[in-house]
């Protein structure tokens, strides 16, 4: 089966500009997740979809982030205004209903924030 | 917040040798998970073990979980310089719940 699909790869934006991240999961995961990942650490969740629904968004710097799952399958992330240290791995993982302990990640878009 | 905390922060081993990383968390948790991660890409599952069980096996791989250290370890045996990446413990507090992740550790295995 195909894995968890992101783009882009990378991103190179100033300051204060606005960036989106695409994800597509695994065909049939319904639980999506959004981590941040900063240089020499461990990703961080930022949010949690469950279908369409948000399950914990916590973490989730809501005054510049924000996150959508339209239809319960894609889902984009959106950061603006992006501040300097939002640059970092921004991950994508899903899992399913039956294995929901494992999640599944995508490569990852690489964000710097110049 | 980061709840796993790993230790050593980064292992140099020679091809054959063994590996040994340990992960401590604070809360109680469902289940301990590791990953592994290569440079520049995603997050690989490599191996579950669930608060009621105390050792696991798959393939060259061993984990065991002590709940009442709040502690975990992960054996790499016969490590090959295939197995350089880096390694993440993550808790989840419940099932299906958020996974929280460790600092990891750097391991390089030397050909």
């Amino acid at each position: 089966e195909a894995g968890v699909a992101q783009s882009p790869r990378y991103k190179i934006i100033e300051k204060r500009q606005s960036v989106a991240f695409w994800c597509n999961p695994i065909s049939g995961h319904a639980t999506l997740y959004w981590y941040q990942q900063i240089l020499g650490q461990g990703p961080k969740l930022l949010i949690q979809f469950q279908n369409n629904g948000v399950v914990d968004d916590s973490q989730l710097p809501k005054d510049r982030f924000s996150a959508e799952r339209l239809k319960g399958v894609d889902s984009t992330l959106k950061i603006q205004p992006a501040k300097l240290e939002d640059s970092a791995v921004y991950l994508c993982a899903s899992s399913s209903f039956r294995t929901q302990e494992t999640q599944y990640f995508g490569p990852g878009t690489r964000l710097l924030v110049l | 917040s980061q709840q796993g905390e790993e230790d050593p922060q980064a292992l140099s081993i020679q091809e054959g040798e063994n590996a040994t990383m340990n992960c401590s968390y604070k809360t109680s948790i469902n289940n301990l998970q590791w990953y592994r991660q290569n440079s520049g890409r995603g997050l690989v599952h490599l191996i579950l073990i669930r608060s009621n069980e105390r050792e696991k096996h798959s393939g060259r791989l061993r984990v065991t979980l002590d709940t009442s250290k709040k502690s975990s370890s992960l054996l790499i045996t016969a490590s090959r310089a295939a197995d350089t990446a880096s390694y993440f413990c993550a808790t989840g507090e419940t099932s299906g719940s958020r996974l929280t992740f460790g600092e990891g550790t750097q391991l390089t295995v030397n050909p």
